[in-house]
């Protein structure tokens, strides 16, 4: 059992590219969530999703999108990616019911 | 909107002390609230969970005070190893719309020293 993955686990892209990170659970987990984590600032919300087709904006959405055809994907793209958004990005999901969210081990994102 | 302050310096202990971290928070009082660790390049790990009704939790040698009036937690690890050095990160409940959101604390840094 995998539990919940991440894809790449490191990337390195240029200003204005498109780029897309993964996240896959195997648990069936209704919600996902999509956090990104720089020094000061913690663990900071960017979408999240209570089941497959329904996702709604976090803390910080300005400059991604997401998107969750099957429950148990929950893939994060930057579109035109900025060099303010080199982070490291952790996705996590929880089922309903209870409150403990799971994280995956986390994208290291640098943008050029 | 909902802040949390966590002490942003490192807390450096002996092994066998007592570790006491501290998380605050303005605003409302969350229904509950939750402590994860952080070991470097690794995604948070669930530890605790304690409730606006409760006044303490524990786990093992991990204990957690919420104290809602004060508008604090506090995180203690009892008999503390080397190996419980990692970043420990406080979350509050946020919750809106029906969904259960988290707010997370910048963390704290414990190094527990041999």
């Amino acid at each position: 059992d995998a539990g919940i993955t991440q894809s790449p686990r490191y990337k390195i892209t240029e200003t204005g590219r498109q780029v897309t990170l993964m996240c896959h659970q195997t648990w069936s987990h209704s919600y996902m969530f999509w956090y990104r984590q720089d020094l000061g600032h913690g663990l900071r919300l960017i979408y999240y999703s209570a089941a497959a087709d329904i996702t709604d904006k976090g803390e910080v959405p300005d400059g991604y999108v997401v998107s969750r055809s099957k429950t148990e994907n929950f893939p994060l793209t930057l579109e035109s990616a900025t060099r303010s958004q080199t982070s490291v990005y952790f996705c996590a999901s929880r089922t309903s019911g209870t409150d403990t969210q799971y994280f995956g081990p986390g994208t290291r994102l640098t943008v050029l | 909107s909902q802040k949390i302050e966590q002490n942003s310096e490192a807390l450096n202990i002996q092994e066998g002390k007592t570790a006491t971290l501290t998380c605050n928070y303005t605003n409302y009082s969350p229904a509950y609230l939750q402590w994860y660790r952080q070991d470097p390049g690794r995604g948070p790990v669930f530890l605790l969970l304690i409730r606006e009704n409760e006044k303490e939790k524990r786990k093992e040698r991990l204990k957690v005070t919420f104290d809602t009036t004060l508008k604090q937690s506090l995180f203690h690890i009892t008999a503390s190893q080397p190996a419980d050095s990692a970043t420990y990160l406080c979350a509050l409940d946020m919750s809106s719309g029906g969904y259960n959101k988290l707010i997370f604390g910048a963390g704290t840094r414990l190094a527990v020293h041999p």
